[in-house]
């Protein structure tokens, strides 16, 4: 099946820093990703649909000015958390879709961000 | 109201056992269905889709009832790889979101 990366699998940082997470399709293009953000025991709950070549489009909730998405090539899109805060600390994972249909979305195996 | 929901267990079974997860959506604008699972601290897989006919691979059957908003899945014949978090999953007409339930958690014991 498709593969993709993400890059830090995981990261600890000072409150007030800013991270950024990549995540990569490595064996296909992807035009759409999406970003998720999963607490314990929680849902993965969506928080934007980054489509390459414009801006992202984020869920009732997610602060577009704090989760920076940019989707620079059909391989890459980057998830920028600025100034993060212990409550940001979570399990973020990214999907892209390799062409129409759910079933084309495949995961990446996700960051885990600890904001101390 | 949630727009998955789940019984988030756990559900401890023997091994051999069958088992079921139940789910329920709200919106009946809910289009397609999938059974996702997920292994402590990794990312979810997908493990089925779910037809309303209903469908089957191997030990694993999915059932879909449109009408109740409502979908099933059975594992029979237990094994302790099977241990982890099912997600059921919904997908909306027209677009490419997933919405996913929060999860039941099995675990198999010998």
């Amino acid at each position: 099946g498709a593969v993709v990366s993400q890059h830090p699998s995981w990261v600890i940082c000072k409150s007030g820093t800013s991270v950024k997470i990549e995540c990569r399709s490595l064996d296909f293009q992807a035009t759409t990703m999406f970003w998720y953000r999963q607490f314990p025991k929680q849902s993965l709950m969506l928080m934007a649909t980054s489509n390459e070549g414009s801006k992202a489009t984020y869920e009732q909730g997610v602060e577009k000015d704090k989760f920076l998405i940019n989707h620079a090539s059909l391989t890459l899109s980057t998830l920028t958390v600025t100034s993060a805060h212990p409550e940001d600390s979570s399990f973020y994972i990214c999907s892209a879709k390799s062409g129409r249909g759910v079933e084309t979305q495949y995961f990446g195996p996700g960051t885990r961000l600890l904001v101390l | 109201r949630k727009e998955v929901e789940q019984d988030p267990g756990p559900f401890n079974v023997p091994e051999g056992a069958t088992v079921a997860f139940n789910c329920t959506y709200s919106n009946s604008a809910s289009q397609s269905f999938f059974w996702y699972r997920q292994d402590c601290r990794k990312e979810p897989k997908l493990l089925m889709s779910v037809y309303s006919s209903g469908n089957e691979d191997g030990r694993f059957t999915a059932q879909l009832n449109r009408a109740s908003q409502y979908i099933s899945l059975l594992i029979r014949d237990s094994k302790l790889s099977d241990s982890a978090t099912y997600l059921c999953v919904v997908n909306f007409i027209d677009t490419d979101k997933l919405i996913f339930g929060t999860g039941t958690r099995l675990q198999v014991f010998p």
